[in-house]
């Protein structure tokens, strides 16, 4: 179990242009997620997949923004039209589906992005 | 909605001094309350979660939070911290029930303990 990983970890990129950041899972986990991490804040939700349906999205994820999860495995969050507003850290976790009363989500190192 | 509350944004400490590390939640319905940290350039890492019962969770490496329903409070206490505990930690909230148990985040304490 090599954990959550996320690609890359830094992008650094000129306003305007597009982005795109790849989050794969740990193998057996059924739901992904993905926040962002601005400067001295805490994470907050971006949006949500169960398998590969995506079933919510936060007001936080403007119409530049979309993500993907084909076939329930690896998802990727393109930003496109970047703005300086874009700078953050993108963080993806996943978790499992059992029957216990929680399921640990669990988090990538996080892809960091600069927008200049 | 649900938010969360870390009072202190910096908690700087001496080696083996106790700490506490402040987190107040804010929700109309009953809610699971998490501690995750974060070593530098590291992820986010669970330190422990109260679902239900005992309101006293521990966890491995000698942290330990009270939830109190009365006080919607959830602070995490250390009574001797050690050099590597310098780190970020951030209180967390999910509302049971919901299916997507999407977590809402404090802005995270910095603890840093100096020799």
């Amino acid at each position: 179990d090599t954990g959550v990983s996320q690609d890359p970890r830094h992008k650094i990129t000129k306003r305007g242009q597009n982005v795109t950041f790849r989050c794969d899972p740990i193998s057996e986990h059924n739901r992904l997620y993905w926040y962002r991490q601005t400067l001295g804040q805490g994470p907050e939700f971006l949006t949500y997949f169960q398998n590969e349906a995506q079933l919510e999205k936060s007001r936080l994820l403007s119409d530049r923004f979309s993500a993907e999860r084909p076939k329930g495995s690896f998802s990727t969050l393109e930003i496109q039209r970047t703005e300086q507003g874009d700078s953050a850290m993108y963080l993806c976790a996943s978790s499992g589906q059992t029957s216990g009363l929680y399921n640990e989500q669990f988090f990538g190192p996080g892809t960091r992005l600069t927008v200049l | 909605a649900q938010s969360v509350t870390q009072l202190d944004s910096q908690v700087p400490v001496f080696e083996e001094a106790p700490v506490e590390l402040r987190c107040n939640y804010s929700s109309s319905v009953s809610v699971y309350l998490f501690w995750y940290v974060q070593y530098p350039n590291q992820g986010l890492q669970l330190l422990l979660k109260y679902l239900s019962g005992s309101t006293l969770v521990e966890s491995i490496n000698g942290f330990e939070a009270e939830f109190n329903k009365s006080q919607t409070s959830f602070h995490l206490r250390k009574p001797s911290v050690h050099i590597s505990d310098t780190a970020e930690y951030f209180c967390a909230v999910s509302v049971p029930l919901r299916s997507n148990y999407k977590l809402t985040f404090g802005k995270g304490t910095l603890l840093t303990v100096n020799p």
